[in-house]
């Protein structure tokens, strides 16, 4: 079975730009969440989508925004692009809301210079 | 305070010795805890969840929860090379549920 995929792995963007971040979830799963992970932390929430609804939004600027899509694939769009986004973006996706954890993406590695 | 706090560590043990990595959260509503482990480069991935209070056991690795303390931690047995990775503890809080609160990880090195 196929796992979280996500796309593209690496992204060099430069200030200002805007940027798609895309992933599509485990089969079956409803449920994806986007986090992101700079150098020496540990992940941050940015959003959660359940049954195609935001169901939660993380302390990140009006510059993120994100979407679900009837097939359950996710798309997470930063406008305006500063040099502290730059980070490792990830999308997990669970059966329910997590109850019983969530399965990671390999990540979009995203660069800002 | 933070939601989630970890020992950073580095936290370093011989081959075959017990690794034991701590956490501690602050919501007393929090339901269920997670540990993943991630590999430098690499995201993050789930090695055990536990719900109710005391031990979970799965091969090697051991999940204790202690929700008077609001401390839950990570026992691995027999620590391995491959076992050398930085460790998350992560909290699913009853009141935001589906969103994760991670701790900032400890870094776990086995040598042999």
């Amino acid at each position: 079975d196929a796992g979280v995929t996500q796309s593209p792995t690496h992204l060099i963007k430069t200030r200002g730009q805007q940027v798609t971040l895309r992933c599509s979830p485990i089969s079956g799963h409803k449920s994806v969440s986007w986090y992101q992970q700079v150098l020496g932390q540990g992940p941050q929430f940015i959003f959660q989508y359940y049954e195609k609804e935001e169901r939660g939004r993380g302390n990140f600027p009006d510059r993120f925004s994100a979407r679900q899509f009837p097939n359950y694939s996710s798309e997470l769009n930063v406008n305006a692009l500063l040099l502290g986004d730059s980070a490792l973006y990830l999308c997990a996706s669970s059966l329910a809301q997590g109850v019983n954890g969530y399965t990671f993406g390999s990540g979009t590695r995203l660069t800002v210079v | 305070q933070k939601e989630v706090e970890q020992n950073s560590g580095p936290l370093s043990v011989p081959e075959g010795a017990i690794a034991s990595l701590n956490c501690t959260y602050s919501d007393r509503g929090s339901q269920s805890f997670f540990w993943y482990r991630q590999y430098s480069g690499k995201s993050p991935e789930l090695i055990m969840f536990i719900y109710s209070n005391g031990d979970k056991e799965d091969g090697r690795f051991t999940a204790q929860l202690n929700k008077a303390s609001q401390y839950v931690s990570l026992l691995i047995r027999d620590s391995q090379p491959s076992d050398s990775a930085t460790y998350l503890c992560a909290v699913n809080r009853g009141s935001t549920l589906g969103r994760l609160y991670f701790g900032r990880g400890t870094q776990l090195t086995v040598w042999p």
